[in-house]
């Protein structure tokens, strides 16, 4: 069975804290991708990384980058995270080909105070 | 541009009643895919079908079906004899268009809550 691991089921940072968000997956997909679930807005790609070192920005990439030094780990960084940033997370891979499913983490929960 | 519209923000269903989620899709492709997944409440999304344009067929699965209609561009899913472990949030989800990145847009959910 294929996993995707996030680090952390809950989070409470402070505002400016930099914050990391890892996410490990175990079947050696070469598509990595970081979402934002907010009520109302379904899901919006933050970021997605298609092999090591190479990424691409989604919708809503301010705020946030990314680092990809392995193909199995895509992490999420927060330079210096705000309230509006309070959300769930959501890491997913996938195989590289256009059509295949993307498979989830169990989400993180952060919460900026 | 690639658009997924679920205009069906909470359903509230008495067990064994059936339930369709509607999805209704915009793209100027003649090559796409189609998905839904569940979330139920522990947060984990759960992929549980794909389609591609070239496939109209309905297809089912135990109490669950899905009717992909291009006509109208939808691709609805339907739960027959609804049950409270089928309580969640439903997504539907298509890839952006161009190339091989198979990044997924979503839908914006519809919350299914069955009561018993």
């Amino acid at each position: 069975d294929v996993k995707v691991t996030q680090s952390s089921r809950y989070l409470v940072k402070r505002t400016g804290e930099k914050v990391f968000l890892e996410c490990v997956q175990d079947m050696d997909h070469e598509n990595m991708f970081w979402y934002r679930q907010d009520p109302g807005l379904g899901l919006r790609l933050i970021y997605f990384s298609y092999d090591v070192k190479m990424k691409e920005k989604g919708d809503i990439p301010e705020g946030y980058s990314v680092s990809r030094e392995k193909k199995e780990r895509f992490s999420l960084i927060l330079e210096s995270a705000s309230t509006n940033q309070t959300s769930m997370y959501l890491c997913a891979s996938s195989w590289e080909a256009t059509g295949t499913e993307a498979f989830f983490g169990q989400g993180t929960r952060l919460t900026v105070v | 541009a690639q658009k997924v519209t679920q205009a069906q923000t909470e359903i509230s269903v008495v067990e064994k009643e059936d339930v369709t989620l509607d999805c209704v899709y915009e793209t100027r492709d003649t090559t796409y895919y189609l998905f839904w997944y569940k979330q139920p409440p522990s947060g984990e999304l759960v992929f549980l079908i794909r389609r591609n344009s070239f496939d109209e067929q309905n297809e089912i699965s135990g109490r669950y079906s899905w009717n992909f209609q291009k006509s109208t561009s939808s691709f609805n899913f339907t739960i027959t004899a609804s049950q409270v472990v089928d309580s969640a949030v439903y997504f539907c989800a298509s890839p952006l268009p161009g190339g091989a990145t198979n990044k997924l847009i979503f839908g914006t959910g519809t919350l299914l809550a069955v009561q018993p």
